[in-house]
């Protein structure tokens, strides 16, 4: 089946330190990916929807400077967390579609835990 | 409002037995679709099952099915002879598809259910 790798698992990182993750579509090409978040024992939110070759479409709320996103090719987008403070501490976590095919389920990657200290 | 309801907090079943894990959603676009997905405490989303608004039939995947009462909008997932590795959160999702072709393309995601099998 289909298969989303994201990295970094972990981030631990001092205030004000940039960190970037990377979400991979390994056997298929994805044209859209989309960034959530997940705070603890909450529900995943929607943060943005990663287009390729164009600009990102993010979600109300989410500020755009503060979280950068980038598409670069049809199996690599990454999320960038600019001049992170604690209240970024996080689980991040992408997901991917093999098509543009409604019933087609998203992939997910394994996602990213980020502790800002 | 929510357009995602999942009522259940919390549940505690015996291994062996079914278990029903509540979703109701909110909608006013006439496609959509509907998909359960699984989190273990390691993190990772595992997708289970998946209903379209015009199915006419109730999805099933092994173990996994979905009770499908479009009238009511909700979209209730069945396990059946549940397992201890069925502990997880469970989490209900949406895709609306607006037929101006335009709208959010992401999931939208319920509160999720935390499922405990007993042994």
């Amino acid at each position: 089946g289909a298969v989303v790798s994201q990295h970094p698992s972990w981030v631990i990182c001092k205030s004000g330190t940039s960190v970037k993750i990377e979400c991979r579509s390994l056997d298929f090409q994805a044209t859209t990916m989309f960034w959530y978040r997940q705070f603890p024992k909450q529900s995943l939110m929607l943060m943005a929807t990663s287009n390729e070759g164009s600009k990102a479409t993010y979600e109300q709320g989410v500020e755009k400077d503060k979280f950068l996103i980038n598409h670069a090719s049809l199996t690599l987008s990454t999320l960038t967390v600019t001049s992170a403070h604690p209240e970024d501490s996080s689980f991040y976590i992408c997901s991917a579609r093999e098509a543009e095919i409604s019933n087609q389920p998203q992939h997910f990657g394994d996602g990213t835990r980020l502790s800002i200290l | 409002a929510q357009k995602i309801t999942q009522t259940q907090p919390g549940m505690f079943v015996q291994e062996k037995e079914a278990v029903t894990l509540d979703c109701t959603y909110d909608t006013s676009d006439p496609s959509y679709g509907l998909f359960w997905y699984k989190q273990p405490s390691s993190g990772e989303m595992i997708f289970l099952i998946y209903q379209g608004s015009y199915d006419q039939q109730n999805a099933t995947e092994g173990r996994y099915s979905l009770n499908f009462q479009k009238a009511r909008k909700s979209a209730n997932l069945v396990i059946s002879a549940s397992q201890l590795g069925d502990s997880a959160m469970y989490f209900c999702a949406m895709r609306e598809l607006p037929s101006s072709g335009g709208g959010a393309d992401g999931l939208t995601f319920g509160k999720g259910t935390h499922l405990i099998i007993q042994p």
